[in-house]
């Protein structure tokens, strides 16, 4: 692979399930972040997680949980999923150093609609 | 409250017309600022853009950043219908790697 891979494509959930949203990158990037985008309110972070084994809350967080066991997985959960998390998600990552920034780069994104 | 304001919302030309998308911000520690190209799927990267009045270029795109003034433009020359795309830009602010995003700027193209 190359680059940022996500799965599913695309699911449709009962309200009430747990559901587990992957993603992998191969670019050895340091940082990786969960976005959800909804018409009318653009992109909006998750969770992120700036190095392996660490994690923050974004903007939206409640609802939602992250790991980050190694560098390539971020994992981004929905403990009892709720008709307004339907959503496009998109997985991003970038190669940040403590005097840079670099820009990100998305997964194809995981269409997730929540009945 | 950091934020990222472009205009316009959206906007309809047609083929061979140059067109302007604006972005302006107010975030504290600013760092970089970068411009998207989001089509059907996921939004890829076009510019990042650091220090003032230097323009970056890629074919008909270009852009330029006023760090006085607080905002970026983001030109299309000639433009085609392949041009079609929601165009977003984000900010880098403060220490963290987090992006603030504006609500984009979706382009139509005409043949």
């Amino acid at each position: 692979i190359a680059g940022i891979t996500q799965a599913p494509t695309s699911q449709i959930l009962a309200a009430g399930r747990r559901m587990t949203l992957r993603c992998t990158q191969d670019m050895r990037h340091n940082a990786m972040y969960w976005y959800r985008q909804d018409l009318g309110l653009g992109l909006r972070l998750i969770h992120y997680s700036n190095t392996a084994g660490t994690t923050g809350k974004g903007e939206v967080p409640d609802g939602y949980s992250v790991s980050r066991a190694n560098t390539d997985d971020f994992p981004l959960t929905l403990a009892s999923a709720v008709p307004s998390q339907t959503s496009v998600y998109f997985c991003a990552s970038s190669d940040v150093g403590t005097a840079s920034y670099n820009e990100q780069f998305f997964g194809p994104g995981t269409r997730l609609t929540v009945l | 409250e950091d934020k990222v304001v472009q205009s316009p919302l959206s906007l309809v030309v047609h083929e061979g017309d140059t067109v302007t998308l604006n972005c302006s911000y107010e975030v504290t520690n600013f760092r970089s600022l970068l411009w998207y190209k989001q089509e059907k799927k996921a939004p890829t990267f076009l510019f990042m853009l650091t220090s003032s009045g230097i323009e970056k270029k890629s074919g008909r795109l270009s852009s330029i950043l006023d760090k006085k003034e607080l905002f970026s433009i983001l030109n299309i020359t000639a433009t085609q219908t392949g041009d079609s795309a929601v165009y977003l830009c984000a900010v880098a602010s403060g220490n963290n790697r987090k992006l603030i995003w504006g609500l984009g700027t979706s382009l139509a193209v005409n043949p």
